[in-house]
């Protein structure tokens, strides 16, 4: 059963750029979370999503923006990165309602120079 | 807003010792605290979780005891092994604020053989 899968794993963009990715969801989850870890802190919330709808949202820019696609996966679309923006970003699934823990996947390296 | 304080940042434990993790929540509508552990160049993985109703509880050499009044949960490995070296991570989510989980920024737990 194949867990959380996250793309690419290591991602350098430069200052200004643009950047997406991607999650796939442990198979029978529906629901998607984002979070962003900085080096040495805990996983920040960004947001989550459910039915295709952001249903809650952190304290980040709308330079952040997600999507989430009927078979369930996800983006997660970043614009005018800025160097503050460079963390660990990992992709949460769960199954709403009934099961409050998550399955994280191996996250995406994001570094911007 | 909502917040987890995690102590100590990092632990230092001989093999066999006991260790301990301690976590306080700011949000008194929390009612779900999971503790994840994360491996270097990995997710973070759900190790064990307790509900708002219970007081404890136990799987084989982790435990965790949850004091709603004081809005204080712990983390407890006994019999440390080498392999138990991680970060460890609690957290508290409230489904009445929303549905984002909040982490804490994470405990290094070094086992010295």
């Amino acid at each position: 059963d194949a867990g959380v899968t996250q793309s690419p794993t290591h991602l350098i963009k430069t200052r200004g750029q643009q950047v997406t990715l991607r999650c796939s969801p442990k198979s029978g989850h529906d629901t998607v979370s984002w979070y962003q870890q900085a080096l040495g802190q805990g996983p920040q919330f960004i947001f989550q999503y459910y039915e295709e709808e952001e249903r809650q949202r952190g304290n980040f820019p709308d330079r952040f923006s997600g999507h989430q696609f009927p078979n369930y996966s996800s983006e997660l679309n970043v614009n005018a990165l800025l160097l503050g923006d460079s963390a660990l970003y990992l992709c949460a699934s769960s199954l709403v309602d009934r099961d409050y823990g998550y399955t994280f996947g191996s996250g995406t390296r994001l570094t911007v120079v | 807003g909502e917040n987890v304080e995690q102590h100590p940042s990092t632990l230092s434990v001989q093999e066999g010792d006991s260790a301990v993790i301690k976590c306080t929540y700011s949000d008194s509508a929390s009612n779900y605290f999971p503790w994840y552990k994360q491996e270097l160049g990995k997710g973070p993985q759900l190790i064990i979780d307790i509900r708002s109703n219970v007081g404890e509880k136990k799987d084989q050499r982790i435990a965790v005891t949850l004091n709603k009044t004081a809005k204080h949960f712990s983390l407890h490995i006994t019999e440390t092994q080498p392999e138990d070296s991680a970060v460890y991570f609690c957290a508290a989510n409230s489904n009445t604020g929303g549905f984002k989980t909040i982490f804490g920024a994470g405990t290094r737990l070094f086992v010295k053989a």
